[in-house]
């Protein structure tokens, strides 16, 4: 049983553009949930994470947004550059301490010139 | 800082045999992951230790896989005997505390059972 669908699989965005990747999840009581990006040949990265109790969390050029009510969340990256591209991970784990890390499927973004 | 070290990174062996991957986590991080990746099911966690005990083992696939963590330092996932089905890329991660925080990823052993 997948608990956390991630969308879309592919993704290819000009540079300057808004890159956006979304995942739902089913189990509410998952209560972290962070994002990886993965270059080629390299481990998973953590890129930013958020917990349930606020709406969006900023880093850089990196957003998370998070709709409780819908058990969604969504990356954000504005100003996509070509050293964007990677794949990357949604993931969502329960008791507040990221153990046990459930992956989505992964997207693989593409940011051309 | 050397980061999570695992080896070997490729592996090709046989339909039978042992398999032994090993992973040295950062020096100071007291919990302990291993992943596989692979395109069907993506990134799966197998297993993990605190403080060098195995807490949750219900994603190792079956019996066949086994791992161990004899001191903070070392950890193996060894798989005996291997199926063309293990192909995969295989993560340890580690991280500092027990209980939350960032897993930090090694580079990955790409394995191919023949």
């Amino acid at each position: 049983q997948q608990q956390v669908k991630q969308s879309p699989q592919s993704l290819i965005v000009q540079k300057g553009g808004i890159s956006i990747i979304n995942c739902a999840y089913e189990n509410t009581a998952f209560d972290y949930f962070p994002w990886y990006q993965q270059f080629p040949g390299k481990g998973p990265a953590l890129l930013i994470a958020i917990r349930p109790d606020v709406s969006e969390k900023k880093e850089g050029r990196f957003t998370i947004s998070f709709n409780k009510s819908a058990k969604q969340f969504s990356l954000h990256i504005m100003d996509s550059q070509p050293g964007d591209s990677a794949t990357y991970f949604c993931a969502a784990s329960k008791g507040g301490g990221g153990n046990k890390l459930t992956f989505g499927t992964g997207t693989q973004l593409k940011v051309e010139l | 800082d050397a980061g999570v070290i695992q080896s070997p990174r490729h592996e090709v062996t046989e339909m039978g045999q042992e398999v032994t991957l090993r992973c040295k986590p950062i020096s100071g991080h007291n919990s302990l992951f291993w992943y596989r990746q692979t395109m069907m099911r993506g990134l799966e966690l197998l297993i993990y230790f605190n403080n060098n005990v195995p807490i949750d083992d219900s994603g190792m696939p079956e019996d066949r896989f086994s791992a161990k963590m004899p001191n903070a330092s070392f950890s193996t996932l060894k798989i005996q005997p291997s199926e063309p089905r293990d192909s995969a890329v295989y993560f340890c991660a580690s991280r500092p505390g027990t209980s939350g925080g960032e897993q930090f990823f090694g580079p990955g052993t790409r394995l191919t059972v023949l």
